[in-house]
Parts: structure tokens; sequence; C-alpha cells
């Protein structure tokens, strides 16, 4: 059964400074692994998808990197603003298309 | 082009009554999937619909249950409310192939409140 972690659980750094957010699983044959945001009380936000045949994907201050055999995801926010305050979740889906989540790690970023 | 939308937003309900709620998936996309998120169990899956038919179901008790109508638009009821079962529930549709290979676009979600 797969299992998902996201180590810490809450991290608080000053403005401008890059965050770096991690989410290992213990079954490595994974199809592809998905990080969202969620907002209080509102729904998930697709960040990025990266499917097993990548290593990494970017979009714009954002970079995932995925190392499947360690089985470790990691997400690194560059430059970070007091906007990217929230909880940031990582995802793999298994054969029946179910998502297995992580605990999701709370991010402050104070100005 | 729109996203997914889920209705309504919030809910109070009081024990034992039951309660429907809905979702459209972004056009084009034949698969949902519910999910139950709570602050002490996390985001737990429900089940997915593929074409109108169950494809996956999670390990929730049978007072759950869904549907998926021929527009890929689907509800989900919950009968006999318990307390237990306020939450946030959210409602991820994807083109439906296997493994999420396109990745998931969540709605907003419906609190449910059981008084």
């Amino acid at each position: 059964k797969q299992e998902v972690t996201q180590i810490p659980a809450a991290l608080s750094v000053p403005e401008g400074e890059n965050l770096v957010l991690n989410c290992s699983f213990t079954d490595s044959a994974i199809y592809n692994l998905q990080w969202f945001r969620q907002d209080p009380g509102k729904g998930l936000t697709s960040l990025l998808l990266i499917q097993s045949s990548q290593r990494e994907q970017t979009s714009g201050r954002l970079n995932a990197s995925l190392d499947k055999s360690s089985g470790r995801s990691t997400l690194y926010i560059a430059a970070s603003q007091p906007g990217d305050s929230a909880t940031y979740l990582c995802a793999v889906p298994d054969a029946g298309n179910k998502l297995t989540f992580g605990g999701g790690t709370r991010v402050l970023v104070k100005p | 082009k729109a996203g997914v939308t889920q209705t309504p937003r919030y809910l109070i309900k009081t024990r034992g009554q039951q309660v429907t709620l809905s979702c459209s998936p972004i056009s084009g996309h034949r698969s949902v999937s519910w999910y139950q998120q709570t602050p002490g169990q996390g985001l737990q899956f429900l089940f997915e619909y593929f074409s109108e038919t169950q494809r996956n179901k999670g390990n929730f008790p049978g007072r759950f249950s869904g549907r998926q109508f021929s527009n890929s638009r689907s509800e989900m009821n919950v009968s006999t409310l318990e307390l237990g079962d306020s939450a946030l529930y959210l409602c991820a549709s994807s083109l439906g192939g296997t493994h999420a290979l396109y990745g998931y676009t969540f709605g907003s979600g419906t609190r449910l409140t059981v008084v």
C-alpha cells in the first residue's frame, strides 16, 4: 500500500527566502506525482504534474524534481512571497486512479 | 475554460438527514472523483466515476454513494448523516485515462457541517 509523507508539517520563512518542500513515497512504481496548493477552506489548486519519466518540471518560480528510485519529490519555490502562504500537498495515483495524498506542509511566509 | 464546479459551497444539516452534493467537471473530462477532507484524517478517497460507471471505491460505509450522468456531471449522496461526516468534500475531474496520466483538477469543495 502506497504511503506518502511530507516533512515538515509546517514551515515559516521570511519573505524572499527560497522554499524547499519534501514529499516521500514508499512504492517507487509510480506513474506520476502531482503537487497542489490549498488555501484555508478552499479547494486544491494544481501546481505541477511530473510524469514518472521526467526528472523535473518547472513553472515560473516553481520547480519540482522527482527521484523515483529514492521515493522522493521536492518542490522548490524561489524568492518566496507572503502570497505563497498556504498548505502544499503532494499526491500519487494508483492503477485505479485513486490519489494518495501526503499530510501536507503548511507554509507561512512572513513579510 | 470553466473549471470544476461544486455546489453548494456550504451546507448545514442535522444528524439523520441526507444530503446530495453536485460536481460539474471540466468540459471533455469523463472521470470524476470524490474526496473527503477532515483535519484528523486528511484527504481520503471516496469513489471515482468514469462514463457513468463507478470504477473505484474507497473504504467508506454504504451511506456514501454516488452517480454520474451522461454529461459527466456527478452527484454524491450521504444518507443518515453523522456528526463525523462534517468535512470538506472535494471533487476532482480528469480526462479519464488510467493512472491519472493527465493529472487532476479539483473544485472549490462543499463544506458540510452536521449538527
